[in-house]
């Protein structure tokens, strides 16, 4: 079974410096990879995912990630933070027989002016 | 193409209720999981459902129940309401309920039980 280990429980970062959240997962085979947001009172939104092929991968809101198997990981990096990316971050993956992703227990990320 | 669409957003019940919630899925989604976030306990998965069949079932007591109709729509229920039960009930769908695609998430439904 797959699973997935976000190490930090929350991220404090300054407006304008750049960010990166840790995501290690456990999986025999090429696993698929994804990276979620969620702003307080919504859903989760998907920022991006990692199926084949290129090892950076690009998503929405400057957002990019970069999958390392040799390190079972996929984090996730931005530049430059806003204010407005502070929110929760869940890194998720799938893969096998298994029906849906499983969820890592996410980052909470926290931006100072 | 419509979102995941949760009803109510809000709800206030109190201990021994019980209480459905909806969801609709986009459309041409055939599966439909359930989740419950607290801030303690994190994002925990509830059940999965596709073509109206549970696939899928989570750690969670017999008291939370679902369900999912013919044109995907989906319930779940939870019975005898406990004051722990207050959370953010996500709902989210994708095409066909593997775990390689992504999946799409309501904005959910914010439980409160006095």
């Amino acid at each position: 079974a797959q699973s997935v280990t976000q190490p930090d429980i929350h991220i404090t970062v300054s407006e304008g410096a750049s960010l990166e959240l840790r995501c290690n997962y456990s999986y025999g085979a090429t696993p698929y990879l994804f990276w979620y947001v969620q702003s307080p009172g919504q859903g989760l939104q998907l920022l991006l995912k990692y199926f084949s092929g290129d090892t950076l991968v690009q998503g929405i809101k400057g957002f990019e990630a970069e999958f390392k198997r040799s390190q079972s990981s996929f984090n996730l990096r931005k530049p430059s933070v806003h204010w407005s990316d502070a929110a929760e971050y869940f890194c998720a993956v799938g893969g096998g027989g298994s029906y849906i992703p499983t969820f890592g227990r996410g980052t909470s990320l926290i931006v100072h002016p | 193409k419509a979102g995941v669409t949760q009803t109510p957003r809000y709800l206030i019940k109190t201990r021994g209720q019980q209480v459905t919630l909806s969801c609709s899925p986009i459309s041409g989604h055939r599966s439909v999981s359930w989740y419950q976030q607290t801030p303690g306990q994190g994002l925990q998965f509830l059940f999965e459902y596709f073509s109206e069949t549970q696939r899928n079932k989570g750690n969670f007591p017999g008291r939370f129940s679902g369900r999912q109709f013919s044109n995907s729509r989906s319930e779940m229920n939870v019975s005898t309401l406990e004051l722990g039960d207050s959370a953010l009930y996500l709902c989210a769908s994708s095409e066909g309920g593997s775990s390689n695609q992504p999946q799409h998430f309501g904005d959910g439904t914010r439980l409160s039980i006095l």
